[in-house]
């Protein structure tokens, strides 16, 4: 079975650039998560979808990031303009969360997008 | 403010040698608790959820329990096998929010 799928596993831009990130989740989850993975910082949730709708965005840094949901089966997470701060692992989650169920579940990440920033 | 805390941040252990990992937390009406593992280069993998306190979940050489305050992640006789990063991550009620704690890198020597 596919599991989570990231692309591109690697990306190296330059300060000012437009960076878009995607994701594909295991088919059949309603629920899609962001992450971003730094050595200080951890792992942190920046946004999840519900059903492509989106939840809770708290976790954006900035207005410079934004998530898109177009469909069950795709996300992208953009960074315009990018910084050399936004370097950092980009992880992609999914699950099924039940109707009715609370808001996190067993989630099943993807293998990250290593985004560096000169 | 909601907050989740492991420590040991770093733990060597000989191969055999047993010992547990913790992660305490401050929120209001906690709503789950979740241990992942992590390998290098890779997205965490799931292992366990504990809802309330006093429950435990066993799977192969781990076992976590969970209290009012922190949770415990049991390794019984580790393997090199089990070399890597433990999160734990919890959900405040208060907020609904996800909260990832720094994690313990596990190292077992054979």
């Amino acid at each position: 079975d596919a599991g989570v799928i990231q692309s591109p596993r690697h990306e190296v831009t330059e300060m000012g650039q437009e960076v878009t990130l995607r994701c594909k989740p295991i088919s059949g989850h309603n629920s899609l998560f962001w992450y971003r993975q730094t050595m200080m910082r951890g792992l942190e949730l920046l946004i999840y979808f519900n059903n492509n709708v989106p939840i809770d965005d708290s976790g954006m840094p900035e207005d410079r990031f934004s998530a898109k949901m177009p469909n069950a089966s795709f996300s992208t997470l953009k960074i315009q303009p990018s910084e050399p701060r936004d370097s950092a692992v980009y992880f992609c989650a999914s699950s099924f969360l039940p109707s009715g169920s609370s808001s996190y579940n067993e989630q099943f990440f993807g293998p990250g997008t290593r985004l560096t920033v000169l | 403010e909601d907050q989740v805390t492991q420590s040991p941040e770093a733990l060597r252990l000989q191969e055999g040698e047993s010992s547990s990992l913790n992660c305490s937390y401050t929120v209001s009406g906690l709503r789950g608790l979740f241990w992942y593992r992590q390998d290098p280069g890779k997205g965490p993998e799931f292992l366990f959820t504990l809802y309330s306190a006093g429950e435990e979940k066993e799977k192969e050489r781990l076992k976590a329990t969970l209290t009012k305050k922190e949770s415990f992640l049991h390794i019984t006789a580790p393997k090199p096998e089990d070399s890597a990063t433990y999160l734990c991550a919890v959900v405040s009620g208060n907020t609904g929010k996800l909260i990832f704690g720094q994690g313990t890198t596990l190292q077992v020597k054979p």
